[in-house]
Formats: structure tokens, sequence, C-alpha cells
């Protein structure tokens, strides 16, 4: 029973454009969705997260936008980079400290 | 520097063997996690602990063992009985109480290849 859907499975990306990755869940008791990145051969690393009281978060080049009555969220990534070329992960939970519930991740190339 | 530390990176057994990986932490976190990693199907939850002594399942924990006899380690064992043990093994830590911002801190990883 997948609780986070995510999608793309992959995605290819030009320097400087925006990558997009999009993540819906079932659970309305989720309030905490973080992202996570990882880089080959290394563990994920947290990127950025949201609590449903805002629609958008912006860190630097990366934005989380949510839509709490569409039970979706996703991430934005302007100015692409080569650099930026990892394993994405959306998660969700109910409050800190409790179990993340991660989506299947989407594999980013940013082609330079 | 602190941090997580996954042993071994990498890590070959026979069909029917059991095998340990290690997990020790000096962030001095209560909470550890085991979670696997397979293509395609994110990271699966396969046992927590929240204390020292004291455990619980994951999503995915049939075939797998866990100790948490010291606040700093995590060990997590995989037995003969875990069907298809080849993947990717992650722990983690999150901080106590009021100090918990929702934040996962990761190991490197142990890869296990069964031949």
């Amino acid at each position: 029973q997948q609780q986070v859907k995510q999608s793309p499975q992959s995605l290819i990306v030009q320097k400087g454009g925006i990558s997009i990755i999009n993540c819906a869940y079932e659970n309305t008791a989720f309030d905490y969705f973080p992202w996570y990145q990882q880089f080959p051969g290394k563990g994920p690393a947290l990127l950025i997260a949201i609590r449903p009281d805002v629609s958008e978060k912006k860190e630097g080049r990366f934005t989380i936008s949510f839509n709490k009555s569409a039970k979706q969220f996703s991430l934005h990534i302007m100015d692409s980079q080569p650099g930026d070329s990892a394993t994405y992960f959306c998660a969700a939970s109910i409050g800190y400290g409790n179990k993340l519930v991660f989506g299947a991740g989407t594999i980013l190339r940013v082609k330079s | 520097d602190g941090g997580i530390t996954q042993s071994p990176k990498y890590l070959f057994r026979k069909e029917g063997q059991n095998v340990t990986l290690s997990c020790e932490q000096n962030l001095n976190h209560d909470a550890m996690y085991w979670y696997r990693q397979d293509p395609g199907q994110g990271l699966r939850l396969i046992y927590y602990s929240q204390i020292v002594n004291d455990f619980q399942k994951g999503d995915i924990a049939e075939g797998y063992s866990v100790s948490r006899e010291k606040k700093e380690s995590f060990p997590l064992t995989v037995t003969s009985a875990q069907k298809n043990p080849t993947a990717f093994y992650l722990c983690a830590s999150s901080a106590p109480g009021l100090l918990n911002t929702g934040e996962l801190f990761f190991g490197e990883g142990s890869r296990l290849t069964v031949l």
C-alpha cells in the first residue's frame, strides 16, 4: 500500500531549466512533508520541508508548492544545474518524530 | 565529526547465511531507524527504535532482527528467512523530543548482495 505516490520516475532537464517533481498523498492526517536528495552511493539528506499551514516554501533555487485540498505537493528546482543530478524522494508523516512514508523516488539528470 | 557510520559499505553473502549490518551514531539521538532501498520502490521501513532496549517493527520486518542495547548502536541482522535480501540498507536517526524537527539523518548505507 503506497501512501505517497511520486512522479515522474525519471526526469531529464537541460541546464538552466526547471525541474518539477510531483507527489500525492492519501492520508489527510499527514502534516509534515519533507523532500530528500540522494547522490549515488550516499544516504539521503533533507533538502526542504513544509507544513500544511503554508502553500509554498522557498529555499534558494528549491521551492515546495503545497495544495492541501488536492492532497498534492511538488518540488520545483529553478535554474537546474548538473550538480542537482540526484534521486529525489518526497515523504510524509503525522507530526515530527513519527514514521516517514517515502515516495518511490525520481531520478533527475540535468544535462549540461 | 558527528554523524552516522554504517559498516560494511559492501557485503556479499551466500544464501542461507545470516549477516549483521552495523550502525553507530554519535549525535546523541534517541531514535534510530533501518530502511531498505530498492530501485523504483523508495525507502521502506524495516525496524525503528525510540529508546534503548525498545524497538518496533516497521512495514517490512519479516526476515530481519535488531537490537538496541546502547543508545549509539542499532545493528540489523538479515536472516536466512529474508527471501530477497539483496538491497541497499540505510540507517538513520532523529533528534529527541523538543529538538526533533522531523529531520532524519542518514548514514551512507550498506549494499548487501546475496550470491
